[in-house]
């Protein structure tokens, strides 16, 4: 089982939509993040948090918010999905040294927003 | 311009190929560096750190050059394996505490047999 876990895999969905992507993880890693990746830009920070009561918002959080319900649990929501939302999105942990360290990455969840 | 740039490509190298990737960064106070390899559709995953003084991996080289501000990723003898898209990752220093971590876009590699 992989050790960083996102529900669903793939969505298909309209605009206007509410959509929760979920990530759970069994590293025990206090830090976790959540990206999207769009063609030719890379990955891009929407949201993270590095314990269960802080909450930072990244380089593209408008649109998205995000809840941490517990040290194994990030959960990504999109309240009003809009077409430009339409990416590949990936949950990340790491540990406390996370800012010198290795990232830990989901499988990733293909969201499209017709 | 980027924070973290790099040659989208792609690569088409054939076996046994060496093949060389740059990737620039704009911050000067970067303190971290990293290269991370994604396969088709897949996350991305940690192919090795980059230190100061160079550092090498079996068939993988990776240098920095502060100066310059670039890093750099070496693969010798290149296997079909290696296909994949390899992406730059580069840590700014934050005096606030926060997260700056920045991925290049990727560089693609294609070999072919």
């Amino acid at each position: 089982d992989a050790d960083v876990t996102q529900t669903p895999r793939n969505r298909i969905t309209k605009t206007g939509k509410r959509i929760m992507l979920e990530c759970s993880q069994t590293k025990g890693h206090d830090r976790m993040y959540w990206y999207r990746q769009d063609p030719g830009l890379g990955l891009r920070l929407i949201y993270y948090s590095f314990d269960v009561k802080d909450i930072n918002k990244g380089e593209i959080s408008d649109g998205y918010s995000v809840s941490r319900q517990a040290q194994a649990k990030f959960s990504l929501s999109l309240e009003s999905a809009i077409p430009n939302q339409t990416a590949l999105y990936f949950c990340a942990t790491s540990d406390l040294a996370g800012d010198t360290g290795e990232l830990f990455f989901g499988e990733g969840s293909r969201l499209t927003v017709l | 311009r980027k924070e973290v740039e790099q040659d989208p490509g792609p690569f088409n190298v054939p076996e046994g190929a060496t093949v060389a990737f740059n990737c620039t960064y704009s911050n000067s106070a970067s303190q971290s560096f990293f290269w991370y390899r994604q396969d088709c559709r897949k996350e991305p995953k940690l192919l090795m750190s980059v230190y100061s003084s160079g550092n090498e991996d079996g068939r993988f080289t990776a240098q920095l050059n502060r100066a310059s501000q670039y890093i750099s990723l070496l693969i010798r003898d290149s296997k079909l394996s290696d296909s994949a898209t390899y992406l730059c990752v580069v840590n700014p220093l934050d005096y606030t505490g926060g997260f700056k971590t920045i991925f290049g876009a990727g560089t693609r590699l294609f070999v072919k047999a």
